[in-house]
């Protein structure tokens, strides 16, 4: 089974309007971490928002802001009033318990159209 | 703001020789990793390191691949013999686990091209 499910391989959205990219995810532990990750074209990755599965709030950074609903296991990131530099893939990714490793999802490219 | 770089940002090679891929983690942070990116693809991770060894590896960190922090500053990832297969974007991250967050900031990659 997929740990990490994006399941937006693309999306347009016209620009100054908010975009959300849905993301699930799938883990046994209690104790967990959610990120968002872009990917702009030239290939550096960009550490967006982090959610911990004890917050209890949702996190937000800027125009970044992150849909936590637990029981539903989803983490959805949330842009508001995107901007042509928004377009870009984005990752959603999580890590279990105590494990060092990040699981990444497939990916949804973004575009913001003018 | 501090941040992870890399080098080369691109190495070409040819099938079977050795490539050393270099990274600068954050200058405070205690953990490195090594991911790569198929192209296409998403983002698998290899390796983790903290305290001078390895601390978790995936299946595809087999023999021949191996990391080092020669000194206070470089963590490196060496491939012994490189395959077609190892054409990827490898990415370095670090870390510094503090309370409930400890985010993984990567670096701008190096793209191997296996010859």
């Amino acid at each position: 089974a997929q740990k990490i499910t994006q399941t937006q391989p693309g999306m347009f959205v016209q620009e100054k309007e908010a975009v959300t990219l849905d993301c699930t995810y799938d883990t046994s532990d209690q104790s967990y971490g959610l990120f968002w990750y872009k990917q702009p074209s030239s290939g550096e990755m960009i550490f967006l928002i982090y959610q911990g599965s004890y917050d209890e709030q949702n996190a937000t950074e800027g125009r970044y802001s992150l849909n936590f609903q637990k029981a539903r296991k989803s983490a959805n990131l949330v842009i508001s009033a995107s901007q042509l530099g928004d377009s870009a893939m984005y990752f959603c990714a999580m890590r279990e318990g105590a494990k060092d490793k990040i699981i990444f999802g497939k990916g949804t490219r973004l575009h913001i159209l003018p | 703001e501090p941040e992870v770089t890399q080098t080369p940002s691109h190495q070409v090679t040819q099938m079977g020789q050795e490539v050393i891929l270099r990274c600068v983690p954050i200058s405070n942070h205690l953990y490195f990793y090594w991911y790569r990116q198929i192209l296409g693809q998403k983002v698998e991770f290899l390796v983790s390191f903290y305290n001078n060894e390895i601390s978790e590896k995936s299946e595809i960190f087999d023999d021949q691949f191996s990391v080092e922090r020669p000194d206070g500053s470089n963590f490196t990832l060496k491939i012994r013999s490189t395959k077609l297969e190892d054409s990827a974007m490898y990415f370095c991250a670090s870390s510094s686990p503090s309370g409930n967050t400890d985010t993984q900031y990567f670096g701008p990659g190096t793209r191997l091209t296996v010859l």
